[in-house]
């Protein structure tokens, strides 16, 4: 069973760069799949932050690609996102996701995390 | 960015009902919609991949159909855990997208 659990401080001060790691357990990212980063500020709907495939290939939302940084660490089998100069709207419940079949171009996604909610507050 | 316009934003049905969404893109994106389903405080839920296939472990009342703009997501037989919000996604083109969300709530 694929399990995935998001992790990191949940306060952040503005400026300074939200860091988030994402452990999974049940399956090794190495061995296929793309590996998501979802974010939804509260009350709000989803937004795609970007994706890691098991190749090492990322892929960014343009929105962000100057601020955002995915890397894998298949070692620890985790994936983690980095968002630099942070602002009020960046708080969000941010969600890791694994990507699933190749009729949906990989990136739809069947299993997630349950979410960790990050405030960027003073 | 590929535009995903979800109607209506609110519905209101009962125990029973029938209900269909739907989900249109600004551009062609194939087959390439999927739909979720979001209950408060909870991840998203995959119920839909590529239009029309059922995620595994997904009830058969929920079915979903269109391809090139325009995509509907209907469930029948509404039982009390269907009410939620639903979103389509496209996985065309990145920067992937989401619509805004259909809120079902019980009339």
């Amino acid at each position: 069973q694929v399990k995935l659990q998001e992790s990191g401080p949940g306060l952040v001060k503005p400026s300074e760069t939200l860091s988030l790691t994402c452990t999974v357990s049940g399956y090794s990212i190495g061995s296929g799949f793309y590996w998501a980063w979802i974010r939804q500020p509260p009350g709000k709907g989803l937004e795609w932050i970007g994706s890691v495939h098991f190749s090492g290939r990322t892929y960014y939302n343009p929105s962000l690609q100057s601020r955002v940084t995915i890397s894998a660490d298949t070692s620890n089998n985790q994936f983690s996102v980095q968002l630099s100069s942070v602002t009020a709207a960046d708080t969000a419940v941010y969600f890791c996701a694994r990507g699933g079949a190749g009729s949906c171009g990989g990136e739809c996604y069947g299993h997630w995390g349950q979410g960790a909610l990050f405030i960027v507050s003073s | 960015d590929i535009q995903m316009t979800q109607s209506p934003s609110s519905l209101s049905a009962s125990e029973g009902d029938r209900v269909t969404i739907t989900c249109r893109a600004s551009q062609s994106i194939r087959g390439y919609l999927n739909w979720y389903q979001q209950k408060p405080g909870k991840a998203p839920k995959l119920l839909i991949y590529a239009a029309s296939t059922l995620q595994s472990g997904v009830t058969s009342r929920f079915s979903g159909s269109g391809s090139g703009t325009d995509f509907t997501l209907s469930i029948s037989g509404l039982q009390p855990e269907d009410f939620a919000t639903y979103y389509c996604q496209q996985s065309y083109n990145t920067p992937y997208t989401f619509g805004q969300g259909t809120k079902l709530e019980i009339k």
